[in-house]
């Protein structure tokens, strides 16, 4: 099957801790996305990256960090958690950058 | 502020009827144009794109765009329950850019 496959579907955590998030597209794409979606369903791009290039949205917070092994895997890491990233984080790809996949997100609630 | 605007919010329209989702990018930047739709618990998924003046039409939906007022709209004939779900507009300076901005969306429903 190829699509874009997210793991955990869920995660509940305490503020101060840190949490990683994975990503990975079968679809042999070349670049792959971050975003966040607040409780508004606001679509905000975190991330974009592929093998040349990482671009960051000056906007996010410095705990906010990508991780890449190859073109297929983007995870995201939070290195300690605020109440204000609660959200669903949703991974993309896409090819020289024209239509997106989305994985199905990350629910993210932080106590 | 919001680079792009959807308009309105929320619509709701009978089954079969017409639903007309609205768009306006306020950066002269950005004027190639994508539809997405998310149904709840699931990512969004492109429904079309758009990069030149006038009509696009795929099946039930039908996308206009008017470069002068950056200005992009989605029509879907014979709306169907499973359309309902929420809608976004994409804007990007390129048809192939890593830089895309997303509006802020309208939540269709369709009543049976």
């Amino acid at each position: 099957e190829t699509a874009v496959f997210q793991t955990p579907n869920y995660h509940v955590t305490q503020v101060g801790n840190e949490v990683s998030f994975n990503c990975k597209q079968t679809l042999g794409h070349d670049t792959m996305y971050w975003y966040k979606q607040d409780s508004k369903k606001l679509l905000k791009i975190m991330f974009s990256y592929n093998n040349k290039q990482l671009i960051v949205n000056e906007t996010v917070p410095r705990r906010f960090s990508p991780q890449s092994s190859d073109k297929a895997h983007l995870n995201l890491r939070i290195k300690s958690v605020e109440p204000e990233d609660s959200a669903v984080y949703l991974c993309a790809s896409s090819y020289r950058g024209y239509e997106q996949y989305f994985g199905p997100g990350t629910r993210l609630t932080v106590l | 502020q919001q680079k792009v605007q959807q308009s309105p919010e929320s619509l709701s329209v009978p089954e079969g009827g017409m639903a007309s989702l609205n768009c306006t990018s306020s950066d002269r930047n950005f004027q190639y144009f994508w539809w997405y739709r998310q149904h709840s618990g699931e990512g969004p998924k492109a429904l079309m794109s758009i990069f030149s003046d006038g009509d696009k039409k795929e099946g039930r939906f039908t996308a206009h765009l008017n470069k002068a007022s950056l200005h992009v709209s989605l029509h879907i004939r014979d709306s169907q329950p499973s359309d309902s779900a929420l809608y976004f507009c994409a804007a990007s300076e390129h048809p192939n850019t890593n830089k895309v901005v997303f509006g802020t969306g309208t939540r269709l429903q369709v009543l049976p």
